[in-house]
Order: structure tokens, then C-alpha cells, then sequence
């Protein structure tokens, strides 16, 4: 098994760029996945293999990867986007990771 | 539309068992799998196993080997899962999660999740 690192937490005024990291050294190999959360709701999905964007989730939403860093963009924050987020990979077949989750503060 | 909807909230005493249900709509049940997460409150989320919905097998995340059985109903496109010998720090909201079909490591549907809490 592996650990997903991510920063605790991010803050962003409205209408800048967050920039959320998720870093181990499986990354390169392996697709991330990336989930939001905000308080009393399930996640829901916001980006998949690396960056794919499911269908009705604002383009502002974006992802990247970099060698063992894959990275959630959110550009032209909104107060709506404040929530936890959390990346997600896969371990040995059929057997998954979360990262640690990052709370994004909009100020 | 593509759903997954959760048993309601339960309340158990130590070291008892608690029996969490997942009821799919929308697909081809069959056809993916369902993960079950949980979340302590103010904490993460920690996956805990993964079923095949065509042909029940089954991964676990080794902390829970011992204590968790997941199945599946196929008749009804349910998911069960049941967590044995409940202690005091079981208390979470567990959630179901479809995963992609053909391998895929995406969960892209997930239940709203069911409160457990383990309290003497």
C-alpha cells in the first residue's frame, strides 16, 4: 500500500486559481482521480484519469500530472466551489487509495 | 436516472453487526462493481472493499479482512455490506460507490451515504 499526499488545505479569493496537489510515487503509472465533497453530502466526482471531466462539471475544473504530482485546477473560483476535494488512485488490482482530502477555503 | 440508494441510519452497541444496503437503478448492474467507503466524522475517506456485481469477488482492505463481508443480490441490484464486531471508533457514514466497468478505477456514482454509530 501507498500514501496520496495532499495539502490540508488551500485558500483563494473568488475568481482566482486553486491549484490542489496530490503527490506519490505511483502516479506516473497510475491514473488520478479527483472527488469533491462539501459538508453532509456525498463526493462526487470532478475529474477522472488525470484529466477527463465528467459530463456537467463547469469547465473550470481541470487536471494535470507531472511525474509523481497530479494536480486539480479550479480556475475563476466560485463561492460554490469551497468544499473538501480528494484525489484517488489505484493500489493492486481492484484495490484503491484516498488521498488525505485538501479543504479549499474560498475568502 | 443512474442511482445508488442507501439503507437508513442505524445505531448498534458494541460488538454487534451491522448490515449496510445499496440499491443500484439506472444500469446494468451486472455490469460494474461497487466499492464501500466510509468516513469518520471530521475525518477522510478510507476505502474499505471492493465486489464484483458479475461474479462476487471480492478485495478488501486488509484492516477490514476479518470483520467485513460484501455481497450482491443481483435480482434486486443490490449491494450488501456487513461490518462484524463493531467498536466505538466504527462510527462513520458509509457510502457505496459504483466503479467503472472494464477495469476502470473510477467511482463515478456514489450512494448518499448511512450513519452508523457504535455506542454503548
Amino acid at each position: 500500500s501507498y500514501e496520496l499526499i495532499q495539502p490540508p488545505s488551500v485558500s483563494v479569493s473568488p475568481g482566482q486559481t486553486a491549484r490542489i496537489t496530490c503527490s506519490a510515487d505511483v502516479l506516473p503509472k497510475q491514473y488520478a482521480y479527483w472527488y469533491q465533497q462539501k459538508p453532509g453530502q456525498a463526493p462526487v466526482l470532478v475529474i477522472y484519469k488525470d484529466s477527463e471531466r465528467p459530463s456537467g462539471i463547469p469547465e473550470r475544473f481541470s487536471g494535470s500530472s507531472s511525474g509523481t504530482t497530479v494536480t486539480l485546477t479550479i480556475s475563476g473560483v466560485q463561492a460554490e466551489d469551497e468544499a473538501d476535494y480528494y484525489c484517488q488512485s489505484a493500489d493492486t488490482s481492484r484495490t484503491w487509495v484516498f488521498g488525505g482530502g485538501t479543504k479549499l477555503t474560498v475568502l | 436516472q443512474v442511482q445508488l440508494v442507501q439503507s437508513g441510519a442505524e445505531a448498534k452497541k458494541p460488538g454487534a453487526s451491522v448490515k449496510v444496503s445499496c440499491k443500484a437503478s439506472g444500469y446494468m448492474f451486472t455490469s460494474y462493481g461497487i466499492s464501500w467507503v466510509r468516513q469518520v466524522p471530521g475525518q477522510g475517506l478510507e476505502w474499505m472493499g471492493w465486489i464484483s456485481a458479475y461474479n462476487g469477488d471480492t478485495n478488501q482492505k486488509q484492516k477490514f479482512q476479518d470483520r467485513v463481508t460484501m455481497t450482491t443480490e443481483t435480482t434486486t441490484s443490490t449491494a450488501y455490506m456487513e461490518l462484524r464486531s463493531l467498536r466505538s471508533d466504527d462510527t462513520a457514514v458509509y457510502y457505496c460507490a459504483r466503479v467503472g466497468a472494464d477495469n476502470s478505477d473510477v467511482f463515478d456514482i456514489w450512494g448518499q451515504g448511512t450513519m452508523v454509530t457504535v455506542s454503548s
